[in-house]
């Protein structure tokens, strides 16, 4: 099985920062992460698919990069919408297992 | 436009089996590389994959859940159903079901809560 791994758990910033999220695979899964915003009481909605493009309709300040083990997620200049738990998750082997999260909040 | 939503028990008790419905509209299960997924939240944790079915049939389940779980696929009423049996306290969670394409699962139901408890 796959294990995925975030960092920071948790995270404190200022709308207009700049914030940097860390994802950690057990294996090499090459470009196969997506990741995933989810605010409380809803389901999660995709941002990123295969590593870096952007899902459709989602603003442009979230980018992805990484390939093999190591991945992140950026949103450029934080807004107030932003704030919400984000999770990573490969698609590379069968499991399609989740980090445990990041949840961002106002500093 | 894609929707996908959850039915089933609200409740459940220890060693009973759960059977969750997602019914969806806006695509079908019959077209190549479309499948439908099952994915977990305990309450205040992070999510869980457990089961997934493509359009061929092809059935993939969570290596530590297998044995307790069953996706099955009914294209002609647009539905997966999630079975998962003995279940225990520890499976309360909010359940969503999900549309997966290109490896990602890019449209997601309201998610419904089980909880189990006698």
């Amino acid at each position: 099985d796959t294990q995925m791994t975030q960092s920071p758990s948790s995270l404190s910033a200022s709308v207009g920062d700049s914030v940097t999220i860390t994802c950690r695979a057990s294996q090499d899964i090459r470009r196969y992460l997506n990741w995933y915003q989810q605010k409380p009481g809803k389901a999660p909605n995709l941002l990123i698919y295969g590593a870096s493009s952007l899902q459709s309709g989602v603003p442009s300040r979230f980018s992805g990069s990484g390939s093999g083990t190591d991945f992140t997620l950026t949103i450029s200049s934080l807004q107030p919408d932003d704030f919400a738990t984000y999770y990573c998750q490969q698609s590379y082997s069968i499991s399609r297992t989740f980090g445990q999260g990041t949840k961002v909040d106002i500093k | 436009q894609i929707t996908l939503k959850e039915s089933g028990p609200t409740l459940v008790k220890p060693t009973q089996t759960l059977t969750l419905t997602c019914t969806f509209s806006g695509f079908s299960l019959s077209t190549s590389g479309v499948g439908v997924g099952w994915i977990r939240q305990p309450p205040g944790k992070a999510l869980q994959w457990l089961a997934l079915v493509y359009w061929d049939d092809d059935k993939r389940y969570s290596p530590s859940l297998k044995s307790s779980l069953t996706i099955t696929k009914d294209t002609s009423k647009n539905q997966v159903v999630l079975t998962m049996t003995n279940m225990d306290p520890v499976d309360t969670a909010t359940y969503y079901c999900a549309h997966h394409y290109s490896d990602a699962f890019d449209y997601w139901g309201q998610g419904t809560l089980v909880t189990v408890s006698s």
